[in-house]
């Protein structure tokens, strides 16, 4: 088991860029997580998927940050334009029947808007 | 919507003590409630959890005690390592919802 997997692992871009993260849950898992982890605002919950659709997004920031999940095994999470204060360390995690089950977490990325 | 505070926010404690975090929540539908442990750098990992139908859990060091009445959950280390060394995260799940505590962070003192 390969675990989540994310890309890019660190990703520094100037302001105003197109940023996407990528991420693949664990094979066989239905539900899909994207978090936002600062020291200001500790770890927060994005959006996450359940069979590929969208559940609920309530955490997204605003209408800058959208997410897909285009089949079981692939999901992004883009930023357009980008912003300094969007600078974060962002995770997916995967989980199996059910948001009251034990998360995986990926490694994240590290993302530095200039 | 759910609310959870978790305290304290830094511990540090001797090799060899114990060590415990408490969080408290406020929606009673809660009725899972987790805990994770991030190494500085590393991504979160479950280290246990506990459901609203029993008041505890342990496994090895670690347990987990929760108390619906009063709306509260404690994590317990016992024997505490240097490799104990770590932020702690609750969470409570109400519904569809997930919310964290805003972290512990665990300084074990060789």
């Amino acid at each position: 088991d390969a675990g989540v997997i994310q890309s890019p692992r660190h990703e520094v871009t100037e302001m105003g860029q197109e940023v996407t993260l990528r991420c693949k849950p664990i094979s066989g898992h239905d539900y899909l997580f994207w978090y936002r982890q600062t020291m200001m605002r500790g770890l927060e919950l994005l959006i996450y998927f359940n069979n590929n659709v969208p559940i609920d997004d309530s955490g997204m920031p605003e209408d800058r940050f959208s997410a897909k999940m285009p089949n079981a095994s692939f999901s992004t999470l883009k930023i357009q334009p980008s912003e300094p204060r969007d600078s974060a360390v962002y995770f997916c995690a995967s989980s199996t029947h059910g948001v009251r089950q034990p998360q995986h977490f990926g490694d994240g990325t590290r993302l530095s808007i200039l | 919507g759910e609310n959870v505070e978790q305290h304290p926010s830094t511990l540090s404690v001797q090799e060899g003590d114990s060590a415990v975090i408490k969080c408290t929540y406020s929606d009673s539908a809660s009725n899972y409630f987790p805990w994770y442990k991030q190494e500085l750098g590393k991504r979160p990992q479950l280290i246990i959890d506990i459901r609203s139908n029993v008041g505890e859990k342990k496994d090895q060091r670690i347990a987990v005690t929760l108390n619906k009445t009063a709306k509260h959950f404690s994590l317990h280390i016992t024997e505490t390592q240097p490799e104990d060394s770590a932020v702690y995260f609750c969470a409570a799940i109400p519904g569809n919802q997930f919310y964290f505590g805003t972290g512990t962070s665990l300084t074990v003192i060789p």
